[in-house]
C-alpha cells in the first residue's frame, strides 16, 4: 500500500527566503508525481506534474525534483512571497488510472 | 475554457439524511474522481469513473456510491449521513495518466 509523507507539516518563513518542501513515498513504482496548492477552504490548484521518466520540472519560481529510487520529491520555492502562503500537497497515482494518494500537506506561511 | 465545476458549494444536512453532490469535468476529460478531505488532512480517494464505468474504489463504506453520465458529469451519493462525513468533497477530472484538475469542492456539514 502506497504511503505518502510530507515534512514539515508546517513552516513559517520571512518573505524572500528560498525554501524546500519534502515529499516521500513508500512504493517507487509510480507513473508520475503531482504537486498541488490549496488555499484555506478551497479546492486544489495543480502546480507541477513530474512524469516518472523526468528528474525535475520547473514553472516560474517553482522547481520540483523526483528521485524514484529513494522515494522522494522536493518542491523548491524561490524568493518566497506572502502570496505563496497556502498548504502544499504532493500526490502519486496508485496505478495508471490516476487515482491519487496524497500526503498530509505542508502548511506554509510567508511573513511580510 | 471552464474548469471542473462542483455544486453545491456548501451544504448542511442532518444525521441520517441523504446527500447528492455533482461534478462537471473539463471538456474532453472522460475520467472523474471523488475525494474526501477532512480538516487538517490530505484528500482521501473515494471513487474513479471512466467512460461511465467504475475503475476504482477507496476504503469507504457502501453508504457512498457514485455514477457517471453519458456527458461525463458525475454524482456522488452518501446515504445515512454520519457526523464524521462532514468534510470537503473534491472532484477531479483528467485524461488518464495525465494531470488531475480539481474543482473548488463542496463543503458538507452534518449536524
Amino acid at each position: 500500500k502506497q504511503e505518502v509523507t510530507q515534512i514539515p507539516a508546517a513552516l513559517s518563513v520571512p518573505e524572500g527566503e528560498n525554501l524546500v518542501l519534502n515529499c516521500s513515498f513508500t512504493d517507487s513504482a509510480i507513473y508520475n508525481l503531482q504537486w498541488f496548492r490549496q488555499d484555506p477552504g478551497k479546492g486544489l490548484t495543480s502546480l507541477l506534474l513530474i512524469q516518472s521518466s523526468q528528474r525535475e520540472q520547473t514553472s516560474g519560481r517553482l522547481n520540483a525534483s523526483l528521485d524514484k529510487s529513494s522515494g522522494r520529491s522536493t518542491l523548491y520555492i524561490a524568493a518566497s512571497q506572502p502570496g505563496d502562503s497556502a498548504t502544499y500537497l504532493c500526490a502519486v497515482p496508485r496505478n495508471a488510472g490516476n487515482m491519487l494518494t496524497f500526503g498530509g500537506g505542508t502548511r506554509l506561511m510567508v511573513k511580510p | 475554457d471552464a474548469g471542473v465545476t462542483q455544486s453545491p458549494t456548501h451544504l448542511i444536512k442532518t444525521r441520517g439524511q441523504h446527500v447528492t453532490l455533482r461534478c462537471s469535468p473539463i471538456s474532453g476529460h472522460k475520467s472523474v474522481s471523488w475525494y474526501q478531505q477532512v480538516l487538517g488532512q490530505g484528500p482521501q480517494f473515494i471513487f474513479q469513473y471512466y467512460e461511465k464505468e467504475e475503475r476504482g474504489r477507496g476504503n469507504f463504506p457502501d453508504r457512498f456510491s457514485a455514477r457517471q453520465f453519458p456527458n461525463y458529469s458525475s454524482e456522488l451519493n452518501v446515504n445515512a449521513l454520519l457526523l464524521g462525513d462532514s468534510a470537503l468533497y473534491l472532484c477531479a477530472s483528467s485524461l488518464l495518466e495525465r494531470e488531475a484538475f480539481f474543482g473548488q469542492g463542496t463543503r458538507l456539514t452534518v449536524v
